[in-house]
């Protein structure tokens, strides 16, 4: 059963524009949410994070949307560019049963120059 | 500071031998995570310790997998008489743990079972 999911394996955006990340999930009692990007042979870096008491939270050129009522989050990259190109996972954790966090399947971006 | 590490970063093994993987996390993080990723997979939960309680082994695949974290720092993940299928990277974690969440991944270790 997976409660997070990432539907699309890879983006392809060209540089400069807007990179959209999408995640799904399906535990109502995730309250926190993080994105991590991950390049080849290294372990995933903590990029975004946003509580469920915030619909957005913006950290330079990357913005996190929460949609609770949906149960879906996005990742926006603005303005996209090359050294973006890596994996991203999406992740969701709940203050019940302590700090276990649930990650997505991720999804590749690729951004061209 | 540093960072957490991992040993060995690649280990190649016979099926049917036993393995042991490190992980050091950040000092002071009380929180610390096993992971396994298999080519072209996510991430796959194994294990999570948070300071004294007792560990959650709920994604430990089987028993042939076991961890420990000795003086709440140091952790040693086992892999007993090894399969082909266990074949993945191996990446562990640590937090602070003490109501934020985000975790400080190790490079990981390779782990090759011919």
């Amino acid at each position: 059963d997976q409660q997070v999911k990432q539907n699309s394996p890879s983006l392809s955006v060209q540089e400069g524009r807007i990179s959209i990340l999408n995640c799904d999930y399906t535990n109502s009692m995730f309250d926190y949410f993080l994105w991590y990007k991950k390049y080849p042979a290294e372990g995933p870096t903590f990029l975004i994070s946003i509580s469920s008491i915030k619909d957005k939270n913006e950290d330079g050129r990357f913005t996190v949307f929460l949609n609770k009522s949906a149960k879906h989050l996005s990742l926006h990259i603005v303005p996209s560019q090359p050294g973006d190109s890596a994996v991203y996972f999406c992740a969701a954790s709940a203050n019940t049963g302590g700090f276990k966090t649930i990650f997505g399947a991720g999804t590749r971006l690729f951004v061209k120059a | 500071g540093a960072g957490v590490s991992q040993s060995p970063s690649n280990k190649v093994t016979e099926k049917g031998k036993d393995v042991e993987l490190r992980c050091d996390p950040i000092s002071g993080h009380t929180a610390l995570y096993w992971y396994r990723q298999s080519l072209g997979q996510g991430l796959e939960f194994l294990i999570y310790f948070q300071g004294n309680s007792a560990p959650d082994k709920s994604g430990l695949p089987s028993d042939r997998f076991s961890a420990e974290r000795t003086g709440g720092s140091v952790s040693t993940l086992t892999i007993q008489r090894t399969q082909q299928e266990d074949s993945a990277v191996y990446l562990c974690a640590s937090s602070p743990g003490t109501g934020r969440y985000e975790q400080y991944f190790g490079p990981g270790t390779r782990l090759t079972v011919t």
